[in-house]
């Protein structure tokens, strides 16, 4: 059983669609993260949510908006799609907390392309 | 602004030998991370460290941090060829896992 789960693995798409990714995680834990990998392989967080409240927001476009119906679900969906939006983004959840051990645990990744 | 910087960012190494990768970060934090990632995979969590002098090992790898250096360690030991991929760190940038990662390390070790 998957911990962290996201949808769709993989996305093809043209220039000004809008798209989302979703993420569900089972491990019961209390903040979720969206990160983005670039070409370079460097890693970037965007957003992270604790108990459905949104507690960071990088310098991310207006474009990008996350959304987290529950503690266990964190969606992105992404207005308007330009070619830098290609990219590799990975959900990630940890429980955050005294003696809560602190790992983050990632998803599989959604490999994002804009043509 | 949190900066953190891994080198060497590629090492090529033949197997049986050992190495170490560095992991310096500018500003105070007591909670550092070591992840493995596999081409077209996801990130696999290996260490998290929390506290100064904090050492971990599993299996071939072995972790240390010294904050007061603002220094992480990643030693490998008797380089095996399954130990290649990409290895990151990342600081906890404030309470509550805002992690700043580094750019990686690419390990190949060759057989």
């Amino acid at each position: 059983d998957t911990a962290v789960s996201q949808t769709p693995k993989y996305l093809v798409t043209q220039m000004g669609n809008d798209k989302s990714i979703k993420c569900e995680q089972n491990l019961g834990h209390d903040t979720m993260y969206w990160y983005k990998q670039d070409s370079k392989k460097f890693l970037k967080i965007m957003f992270s949510y604790n108990n459905k409240e949104l507690i960071i927001n990088e310098t991310v476009p207006n474009r990008f908006s996350p959304k987290s119906p529950d503690k266990a679900h964190l969606n992105l969906h992404i207005n308007s799609l330009e070619l830098g939006d290609s990219a590799v983004y990975f959900c990630a959840s940890s429980q955050v907390g005294q003696g809560s051990g602190n790992t983050i645990y990632f998803g599989e990744g959604s490999w994002l392309t804009v043509v | 602004e949190l900066k953190v910087e891994q080198n060497p960012l590629f090492l090529s190494m033949q197997e049986g030998k050992n190495y170490t990768i560095y992991c310096n970060y500018s500003t105070t934090s007591d909670r550092l991370y070591w992840y493995r990632q596999d081409p077209g995979k996801s990130l696999e969590s290996l260490f998290v460290l929390l506290s100064n002098g904090a050492v971990k090992q599993e299996g071939r790898l072995m972790a240390s941090l010294d904050t007061k250096a603002r220094l992480s360690t990643l030693h490998i030991t008797a380089a095996v060829h399954d130990l290649s991929a990409t290895y990151f760190c990342a600081v906890d940038r404030e309470y509550g896992n805002k992690l700043v990662f580094g750019a990686g390390t690419i390990l190949r070790v060759k057989s």
